[in-house]
């Protein structure tokens, strides 16, 4: 079965920098986009970043351009987000989630989300 | 960014009860919406895709409607594993943006 399982929890001072990771197993890792979505203690959800199936396009929601660069390794079945100068407004539970079917040009539903990690900027 | 907002924020209902969702859409999104479910300190679950297409092993129970730029989630009758937390999603565009949630809870 389809599973993600998130890591690179913890607590960083602000301006810091961190590393979240996400395995993948139980389907072919390297034919999905995949994508990073958090959300803050008690709100809702926001989209973060995507990276296509072959790592050849990224995208990245306004709050984190230019500080947060998504990327993958199909042969370690890995998605990771290295995020830079961080803000306390970065605090969030920091899911991974994969692409499902019934995609527009652009954009896709996701089908199989990780479990998340917790991400505390804080000083 | 389309700006995607969902009514009401918080609804009380019972079991049996028949509920209904709005999602609004700031601009066309054709049928490029998704629906999900968060229960507390889980990650969402995804119930409808391409706005009305139940995603495998969902209860028929749920449906989607709509096109354009207004959406509705319906859960026929209510069931006691129901109560969550309901997320609208666009994905129109790579910039993907949810709703704000609405909160459905026993009444």
């Amino acid at each position: 079965q389809v599973q993600l399982v998130e890591s690179g929890r913890g607590v960083v001072q602000p301006g810091g920098s961190l590393r979240l990771s996400c395995v993948a197993s139980g389907f072919t890792f390297s034919s999905y986009g995949m994508h990073w979505v958090r959300q803050a203690p008690g709100k809702g959800l926001e989209w973060v970043a995507f990276i296509r199936y072959d790592g050849t396009n990224k995208f990245y929601g306004d709050s984190v351009k230019g500080r947060f660069t998504i990327s993958r390794d199909n042969s370690k079945k890995t998605l990771y987000l290295q995020m830079n100068t961080l803000r306390p407004e970065d605090t969030a539970v920091y899911y991974c989630a994969k692409e499902g079917i019934g995609c527009s040009g652009d954009g896709c539903p996701f089908d199989y989300w990780g479990l998340g990690t917790l991400v505390t900027v804080s000083s | 960014d389309i700006q995607m907002t969902q009514s009401p924020s918080t609804l009380s209902a019972s079991v049996g009860d028949r509920v209904t969702i709005t999602c609004r859409a700031s601009q066309s999104i054709s049928t490029w919406l998704a629906w999900y479910q968060q229960k507390p300190g889980k990650a969402p679950k995804l119930l409808i895709y391409k706005a009305s297409s139940l995603e495998s092993g969902v209860p028929s129970r749920f449906s989607g409607s709509g096109s354009g730029t207004e959406f509705t989630l319906t859960i026929s009758s209510l069931q006691p594993d129901d109560f969550a937390t309901y997320y609208c999603q666009q994905y129109k565009t790579y910039s993907q943006t949810f709703g704000q949630g609405t909160k459905v809870e026993i009444k």
